[in-house]
């Protein structure tokens, strides 16, 4: 298995506050990916990127922001939580974008109150 | 945009019978993955489709794609109680090879 590492693997945050998921990757996926889960609408990609410091909007982006300085790890911001952001977050990576699977983190669950 | 969609949503089925879950997008594709999550569990990779006409099989599990009728099928033989999981399709557009798109899942449940 790919060695993808999320942190934290849970977490409760007050509305308002910014919240910073981190997903680590030791492959040196050029790959990465964000997706939320919740029930009814499967996984939906919030951002992703294609290389260091090059990322680009998934279906779901408003109120996330992403960066990447390092090969390794892909940073998802909530700039101000809401109760609506409250979900399942997986990181994902993959090696090149043709023909490849993507691997997936273990998850993340994040509660806004 | 990219739209993907699974049928059925939730699909509750005896062991040893037989079943199809399919998975419909909307644009040109000639690729298409396969996952499996477990409850409360990551997701694992089952099968890569990649060309039209490709057909890829693991033990009870069959996948094969249809890139003209924008189809993917994954059937199920024979269930058993370990294949109850939730079943992921995902599809990435090939002019735009960097998104990958999720259907919304099928829930699978096996009983005795």
């Amino acid at each position: 298995d790919a060695g993808i590492t999320q942190s934290p693997r849970h977490k409760v945050t007050e509305t308002g506050t910014p919240v910073t998921l981190r997903c680590h990757q030791t492959e040196n996926h050029r790959y990465m990916y964000w997706y939320r889960q919740d029930p009814g609408h499967g996984l939906r990609l919030i951002h992703y990127s294609y290389g260091v410091k090059d990322t680009d909007k998934g279906e779901v982006s408003d109120g996330y922001s992403v960066s990447r300085s390092k090969t390794e790890d892909f940073l998802l911001t909530l700039e101000s939580a809401t109760s609506s952001q409250t979900s399942v977050y997986f990181c994902a990576s993959r090696t090149t974008a043709m023909n490849t699977e993507a691997f997936f983190g273990q998850g993340t669950r994040l509660t806004v109150v | 945009e990219l739209k993907v969609e699974q049928n059925p949503l939730f699909l509750s089925m005896q062991e040893g019978k037989n079943y199809t879950i399919y998975c419909n997008y909307s644009t040109t594709s000639d690729r298409l993955y396969w996952y499996r999550q477990d409850p409360g569990k990551s997701l694992e990779s089952l099968f890569v489709l990649l060309s039209n006409g490709a057909v890829k099989q693991e033990g009870r599990l069959m996948a094969s794609l249809d890139t003209k009728a924008r189809l993917s099928t994954l059937h199920i033989t024979a269930a058993v109680h370990d294949l109850s999981a939730t079943y992921f399709c995902a599809v990435e557009r090939s002019r735009n090879t960097d998104k990958l798109i999720f259907g919304t899942g099928t829930r699978l449940q096996v009983f005795p």
